[in-house]
């Protein structure tokens, strides 16, 4: 039983470039989530997907993409990376109202 | 909107002493109350939580309150530890798909 898998851990990119993090739940939550979180700083909701087939904006969605590919996985997406979205991203599962989000172990994304 | 208040924002306590951190919340229809504490480096993780139906729960050194009325959640340490130093995080669920987060408290114990 992993949780919530987030795969890479780790990515340096040039600005520009694309590239997609991947996010993955065994713990059947239907809710899943994208945060950023920035050095010092609290958790900001880039997107979120109350269940499959469904995904919304939160609160810092621009430049950014996200797929819900079926109730396990959810995945961001960085169209044209740039500086200002380097950052530890963070994907997270729930079921809001009743049960606490898992996060998986984050992705620290440096863009050059 | 949906807001969380999270006070103080940095704490500091002697070892042994206890810490307390209190939130805020502006949606009355949240129902659901985590606390997490993240640690340098690492994922944030529960270590308690509260339902709306409940005032007070207890788990070791660590208990939330809860004041539906006045829209209040409190997460009280007894005995501090230094490994209790962290980052300490208040949520609140329920009224929308969305956990609403506090802004984070950074708990130093002075050992």
């Amino acid at each position: 039983n992993a949780g919530v898998t987030q795969t890479p851990k780790f990515q340096v990119l040039k600005t520009g470039q694309s590239m997609t993090l991947q996010c993955a739940q065994d713990m059947n939550h239907n809710s899943m989530y994208w945060y950023r979180q920035d050095p010092g700083m609290g958790l900001r909701l880039i997107y979120y997907s109350a269940s499959e087939g469904t995904t919304d904006k939160g609160e810092v969605p621009n430049g950014y993409n996200v797929s819900r590919l079926n109730k396990r996985e959810f995945s961001l997406r960085l169209e044209s990376a740039a500086p200002s979205q380097t950052s530890v991203y963070f994907c997270a599962g729930g079921t809001p109202g009743n049960q606490p989000q898992h996060f998986g172990d984050g992705t620290r994304l440096s863009i050059l | 909107g949906e807001n969380v208040e999270q006070h103080p924002s940095t704490l500091s306590v002697q070892e042994g002493d206890s810490a307390v951190i209190k939130c805020t919340y502006s949606d009355s229809a949240s129902n659901y109350f985590p606390w997490y504490k993240q640690e340098l480096g690492k994922r944030p993780q529960l270590i308690i939580d509260i339902r709306s139906n409940v005032g007070e729960k207890k788990d070791q050194r660590i208990a939330v309150t809860l004041n539906k009325t006045a829209k209040h959640f409190s997460l009280h340490i007894t005995e501090t530890q230094p490994e209790d130093s962290a980052v300490y995080f208040c949520a609140a669920s329920g009224g929308t798909y969305k956990y609403i987060f506090g802004t984070g408290t950074r708990l130093k114990v002075l050992a």
